[in-house]
């Protein structure tokens, strides 16, 4: 499809294991961002992507949390040792470089992760 | 630090009227951008409209449009002729300057469009 994709849409998880949430973005959006939706809240940024190198990853909540764009393209979140507090709907998005327009973020559906 | 309002957490209206949605914003920057964005149960967030800070007049898109008033720091979204599939959660979000390319979304409101 020509859309964010985001996989897998759902995971459940125990406390303590490791989760990789994956995300495939517009072709030829060069800007990648990870946001988390916690219930009833609005999008909270994590970490932006510029091409390869993590250009803003103040929203990272710990060193627990930790993402990768190795090829400029697909991007993928890592989470260890979970905790159920990390439970949250996790939100990539992609967009044209600034100069382009707007630089209006273009969303997935989203990885609902669930940590029991 | 940039921060979003939006005080509704939830809003009903009858179809066909019109609704405005606030948010308001604090930042100390002169150049930043404004955007909605809708967000149905399905989760994907979509793009509605966007303003800018340097912009003399206010965005519209459709049946979309954005009260900007400088001044009071608010970027109000007006829907008009409300339609059923408009019931969704609405998000106001803000970008900084070129340095800052992350949004800052609100918490969102609520709307219901009812019969």
């Amino acid at each position: 499809g020509a859309g964010v994709s985001q996989t897998p849409s759902n995971k459940v998880t125990e406390k303590g294991k490791y989760v990789e949430l994956r995300c495939d973005p517009i072709s030829g959006h060069t800007a990648l961002y990870w946001y988390r939706q916690s219930l009833g809240q609005g999008p909270e940024f994590l970490i932006y992507f510029q091409g390869t190198g993590a250009a803003d990853d103040s929203g990272l909540p710990n060193d627990r949390f930790f993402a990768v764009r190795p090829e400029g393209s697909v991007s993928t979140l890592k989470i260890q040792r979970t905790e159920r507090g990390d439970s949250a709907v996790y939100l990539c998005a992609s967009s044209f470089d600034r100069d382009a327009n707007t630089g209006e973020l273009f969303f997935g559906e989203g990885s609902r992760l669930t940590v029991l | 630090a940039q921060k979003i309002t939006q005080t509704q957490p939830g809003m009903f209206v009858q179809e066909k009227e019109a609704v405005t949605l606030d948010c308001t914003y604090d930042t100390s920057d002169q150049s930043y951008g404004l955007f909605w964005y809708k967000q149905p149960s399905s989760g994907e967030m979509i793009f509605l409209i966007y303003q800018g800070s340097y912009d003399e007049q206010n965005a519209t898109e459709g049946r979309y449009s954005l009260n900007f008033q400088k001044a009071r720091k608010s970027a109000n979204l007006v829907i008009s002729a409300s339609q059923l599939g408009d019931s969704a959660m609405y998000f106001c979000a803000m970008r900084g300057p070129y340095n800052t390319d992350k949004l800052i979304f609100g918490t969102g409101t609520r709307l219901q469009v009812f019969p």
